[in-house]
């Protein structure tokens, strides 16, 4: 069973379109995050969510909305995408407090043409 | 060798030799360091953990190195196999605050 999981996997949008990806995790982890990594591989914290609330929000523009239904699963809905967009975002998971490994899915490759 | 330019910086082995991937972390304050392993096409998965009141810890064929007087911290592999070409990624943490990661190193291993 996968621990994180996230969909789509692959996802190619115009710019201007409106576009989600989903993230459960089953490990029963109370925080959830989102990273995203670029074209040189650097990753980078977008957000944290902990027991559905919103801990850590990085400079992101805020066309990009994490919502968290509930400590499963957090979703990143992005809006009037752009070129510059485009990368791998990753959703990861890990328990709370500190010194907590946290454990990422495989990831969602989003191309804006 | 090893390289450092535009590009990620890359380290190339032979099967069976040993590798040693290095990190310099930035916050002298950090207290857990994570190494992960991500292959082409997915998410970096965990290696090895340490925490800051030690210097050295082993796990199958990897041995993580920390030297807190020069905030450096290193991955070392035993009889390196063509599987673990990756790239790698260090990473840290002080407390309650958010996992930050290194630049990452690919690792290249020949038959």
């Amino acid at each position: 069973d996968t621990a994180v999981s996230q969909t789509p996997k692959y996802l190619v949008t115009q710019m201007g379109n409106d576009k989600s990806i989903k993230c459960e995790q089953n490990l029963g982890h109370d925080t959830m995050y989102w990273y995203k990594q670029d074209s040189k591989k650097f990753l980078k914290i977008m957000f944290s969510y902990n027991n559905k609330e919103l801990i850590i929000n990085e400079t992101v523009p805020n066309r990009f909305s994490p919502k968290s239904p509930d400590k499963a699963h957090l979703n990143l809905h992005i809006n009037s995408l752009e070129l510059g967009d485009s990368a791998v975002y990753f959703c990861a998971s890990s328990k709370t407090g500190p010194g907590n490994t946290i454990y990422f899915g495989e990831g969602s490759w989003l191309t804006v043409v | 060798g090893e390289s450092v330019g535009l590009h990620l910086p890359t380290l190339s082995v032979q099967e069976g030799d040993n590798s040693i991937i290095n990190c310099a972390y930035s916050n002298s304050a950090s207290d857990y360091f994570i190494w992960y392993k991500q292959e082409s096409g997915k998410g970096p998965q965990f290696i090895i953990d340490i925490r800051s009141n030690m210097d050295k810890r082993q796990g199958q064929r990897v041995t993580v190195l920390l030297n807190k007087t020069v905030k450096h911290l290193s991955l070392q592999i035993a009889a390196t196999q063509p599987g673990d070409s990756a790239v790698y990624f260090c990473a840290e943490n002080k407390g309650y605050s958010t996992l930050t990661f290194g630049k990452g190193t690919m690792l290249l291993v020949s038959p």
